[in-house]
């Protein structure tokens, strides 16, 4: 399978910072990048989709103002959560694809703790 | 959106099958069923995805029904790490020729020494 990488993987900051959590597929080219975040004890949510080169499309009730998405180049997508509050604490996992992606890999996730 | 129901836990003794069942009732023609697993505080594993034939890889085979309302993960020799939870997902056509991935709460398959 893909090999995805996500940085930091695990990060606490205080309420009203700004986080960037950053994707890599390191041995594929992402024409598309999702991605997802996860409750405790709940399921993945798609956040958002977004195609390189091109502005993200957000799912309904995902501010797009508040989680900044860039898909600059086909291996590198960041996701930055600005002002961060404790409610956004959660677990934050990156979906790159290509083409028709039959195969659709995940990162290991980005554990964000918001103080 | 085609939507889909698993039951929300199994449990199967080691090395013994583990069948995942999945009802899809309303899935459209051109949408593909796909499994993915996720170990505790971990991203998603792609396990295997079909249209209407049955298929397999060395992870798992899955039982497409004849009318595609349902079907079925098996994981023919179940270890210890396949402790997880399964999520069937019926793939969206979205995004020019990409579809997306709705997640529902899947099954937590509880494997036993």
């Amino acid at each position: 399978g893909a090999v995805v990488s996500q940085h930091p993987s695990w990060v606490i900051c205080k309420s009203g910072t700004s986080v960037k959590i950053e994707c890599r597929s390191l041995d594929f080219q992402a024409t598309t990048m999702f991605w997802y975040r996860q409750f405790p004890k709940q399921s993945l949510m798609l956040m958002a989709t977004s195609n390189e080169g091109s502005k993200a499309t957000y799912e309904q009730g995902v501010e797009k103002d508040k989680f900044l998405i860039n898909h600059a180049s086909l291996t590198l997508s960041t996701l930055t959560v600005t002002s961060a509050h404790p409610e956004d604490s959660s677990f934050y996992i990156c979906s790159p694809a290509r083409g028709e992606a039959y195969e659709q890999y995940f990162g290991p996730g980005t554990r964000l703790t918001v103080t | 959106d085609a939507k889909t129901t698993q039951p929300t836990s199994m449990d199967c003794a080691e090395g013994r099958a583990a069948n995942l069942p999945c009802n899809h009732s309303t899935i459209s023609g051109n949408e593909y069923v796909y499994w993915y697993r996720q170990i505790h505080s971990q991203g998603p594993q792609y396990i295997i995805h079909g249209l209407k034939n049955n298929e397999t890889n060395e992870m798992a085979s899955l039982i497409i029904t004849e009318d595609r309302k349902s079907s079925t993960l098996i994981l023919p020799h179940a270890t210890l790490r396949d402790t997880a939870v399964y999520y069937c997902i019926v793939r969206v056509p979205g995004g020019s020729t990409l579809g997306r991935l709705y997640f529902g709460r899947g099954t937590q398959l509880t494997v036993w020494p």
